[in-house]
């Protein structure tokens, strides 16, 4: 079974730029979870989605952070304007329900110059 | 949210079992014990749960203390692989969020 899949791996982009993520959850899981990892903050919930509605978004850090899930299977984060403090890695993570076990994914390796 | 407070890191010899401390001296009856570890490189994954009893399953056991204001997760034979960083976290029902303190590093020793 695939797992959790998040594209792209990694990203490098330059400050000011448009940066979008990308995350496809576990079939049948219909609560979907963005994180953020960095050495200073440790891993962080940026927002979260139940039956593709945004349920809680108060870990966002600043309106430049979006995210959508349009359907079942796609979310995506966006970054706009990027920052080089955004720098992180982007998890997202599935599960079958909001009381489920998080499955996540690899994630997204973000540098911003 | 209840809080957990764990060793920033421990070292324990390839092959020999590892026991890794949890202390949650606020947990209120309806908090679940929850363990998750990050491998290098990776997002997090699900090892254990447990309430009052302790708990095994296939990757550990999850020993939990009669007042349940501390548990210990345990490895019975630790291999390199292992090495991670170990999430000990509370959750009720009520809980939409998982919320990760700093955890504790493993590192294995060949």
């Amino acid at each position: 079974d695939a797992g959790v899949i998040q594209s792209p791996r990694h990203e490098v982009t330059e400050m000011g730029q448009e940066v979008t993520l990308r995350c496809k959850p576990i079939s049948g899981h219909n609560s979907l979870f963005w994180y953020r990892q960095t050495m200073m903050r440790g891993l962080e919930l940026l927002i979260y989605f139940n039956n593709n509605v945004p349920i809680d978004d108060s870990g966002m850090p600043e309106d430049r952070f979006s995210a959508k899930m349009p359907n079942a299977s796609f979310s995506t984060l966006k970054i706009q304007p990027s920052e080089p403090r955004d720098s992180a890695v982007y998890f997202c993570a599935s599960s079958l329900g909001l009381a489920g076990y998080r499955y996540f994914g690899p994630g997204t390796r973000l540098t911003v110059t | 949210d209840a809080k957990t407070t764990q060793p920033n890191s421990m070292e324990s010899n390839e092959e020999e079992p590892v026991h890794l401390p949890c202390n949650h001296s606020t947990i209120s009856g309806t908090d679940y014990i929850h363990w998750y570890r990050q491998l290098p490189s990776q997002g997090p994954e699900y090892v254990i749960h447990g309430l009052t009893s302790n708990v095994n399953n296939r990757m550990a056991s999850l020993a939990i203390a009669e007042d349940r204001k501390s548990s210990t997760l345990i490895l019975h034979r630790a291999t390199l692989r292992d090495a991670a960083v170990y999430y000990c976290i509370l959750r009720n029902n009520r809980d939409d969020k998982i919320i990760f303190g700093k955890g504790t590093r493993l590192h294995i020793l060949p």
